[in-house]
């Protein structure tokens, strides 16, 4: 088993609908969540970050954290066409020389006019 | 602020031949890392540098890649001789500075992208 899952997609969605990215973990030490967007031919660039659980909000893009379930979800209001890249969850540990970035596959979004 | 810069951005080499890639991190973060991207793959990290020393290299295929970081700035990732397996996307980041830290944010250069034939 992966020890982080994410649906590779590729997702499709018309431009103004809400987007539900997701992924789930299996490593109970991850206390660090974020989402990485990745245009083509281009390095990931960091879209949100979240410690621990809860929720934290950004603009159009939402990120949630559930421990228990060890499940992370990314929202999208209103999508646009410059939204359409591949999403990446990325996790990581606290401690042991830290910062060491565990990722999804990533799911690629098109947001269609 | 300038970002990470990678060159050269592209490579097609045969296999068992040698290639090296450059990083030039952002100015000032001591952190640096490389990744490798396999197509339809999330980011894996091969090696992590803090300054010029090694914090995690367990990933990286000793028999056959190789990296150094001289005077904690730039960094070359060799790969001597390349096997079929190795074609992908090469990504270089940095971060300020982990020690102490849970977590610190990643910037990414734009990557090499490697086709082995």
């Amino acid at each position: 088993q992966k020890e982080v899952e994410q649906d590779p997609g590729p997702l499709s969605v018309p431009e103004g609908a809400i987007v539900s990215l997701n992924c789930t973990y299996s490593n109970s030490a991850f206390q660090y969540f974020m989402w990485y967007r990745q245009y083509s031919r281009k390095g990931p660039e960091l879209l949100m970050y979240t410690y621990s659980s809860g929720n934290k909000e950004d603009g159009r893009f939402t990120a949630q954290v559930d421990k228990s379930s060890k499940y992370i979800s990314l929202f999208i209001r209103d999508s646009q066409p410059s939204d359409s890249a591949t999403y990446l969850c990325a996790m990581s540990a606290v401690g042991g020389g830290g910062n060491k970035l565990t990722f999804g596959t990533g799911t690629q979004l098109k947001v269609e006019l | 602020e300038a970002g990470v810069a990678q060159s050269p951005r592209y490579k097609i080499i045969e296999k068992r031949q040698s290639v090296a890639f450059w990083c030039n991190p952002i100015s000032g973060h001591a952190t640096l890392y490389w990744y490798q991207q396999i197509l339809g793959q999330g980011p894996k990290l091969l090696i992590q540098f803090q300054n010029n020393g090694v914090v995690d290299d367990s990933q990286l295929p000793k028999d056959r890649f190789s990296a150094e970081r001289l005077k904690g700035v730039d960094s070359t990732l060799k790969i001597q001789p390349a096997k079929l397996e190795d074609s992908a996307v090469y990504l270089c980041a940095s971060s300020l500075d982990i020690r102490d830290k849970g977590t610190d944010t990643q910037y990414f250069g734009p990557g090499t992208r490697l086709t082995v034939l």
